[in-house]
């Protein structure tokens, strides 16, 4: 089945540095959405971005879907975005659900 | 942002008893899922629906009942909660763009 991979697990930053993080899918796909989570739990939509680039603030994502992967780039990273972001793409079918990849947890030192 | 209302926030059950997760979503969405997350694991589909009064099993609904009374409402129900239900449980509706509740954990003990 889709399978999503998440690189790195786990990054720490100094505040003001830039992070890129990874998305790499197994199959097509047509949704692609990534999330942030706050270390409370609660998991914030960032940018549905099947494909091309999207931006928002100091985030970027950038999807190309033939080569089956997406990034999500952070500039000018603050203590304020710790937490995880998760990658998640459609499933097999017509179902509507996504998967999800394990995530990368983000530490911002100051 | 749609809106996707979880009930209650968080929740501790006795083994063997009878637990109901509310959701409630006011975007108008056909869709709406019940996820749970475990460390290591990610999040995972337990039930999804389409229309009111149908659900549908996701990929891990062993244990989960699902009731969709009406497009707004999604309930998840563990009708004898174990141990290895312990998680936290997301509710989500949407079709294209995905939006998530805040969250339930539930303890069960």
């Amino acid at each position: 089945g889709q399978q999503v991979q998440q690189s790195p697990a786990s990054l720490v930053l100094q505040e003001g540095e830039n992070a890129e993080l990874q998305c790499n899918f197994s199959s097509t796909a047509t949704r692609l959405q990534w999330f942030y989570q706050h270390p409370g739990g609660r998991l914030v939509s960032l940018f549905y971005n099947p494909s091309g680039t999207k931006h928002t603030g100091r985030l970027t994502s950038t999807t190309v879907t033939n080569e089956r992967r997406s990034s999500l780039h952070i500039s000018s990273s603050q203590t304020t975005d710790s937490g995880t972001y998760f990658c998640a793409i459609d499933g097999a079918g017509n179902t509507g659900k996504l998967i999800f990849g394990l995530g990368t947890t983000l530490q911002v030192q100051p | 942002e749609a809106a996707v209302t979880q009930s209650p926030r968080s929740k501790v059950a006795v083994t063997g008893g009878k637990v109901t997760l509310s959701c409630h979503q006011t975007n108008n969405h056909d869709y709406m899922y019940w996820y749970r997350q475990d460390t290591g694991h990610g999040l995972r589909l337990i039930h999804y629906s389409y229309v009111a009064d149908s659900t549908e099993k996701g990929d891990i609904p062993d244990g989960y009942k699902a009731s969709r009374p009406s497009q707004e409402n999604f309930s998840l129900i563990l009708e004898l909660a174990s141990l290895s239900q312990t998680a936290v449980y997301f509710c989500a509706s949407g079709r294209g763009e995905v939006f998530f509740g805040k969250g339930t954990r539930l303890t069960v003990v």
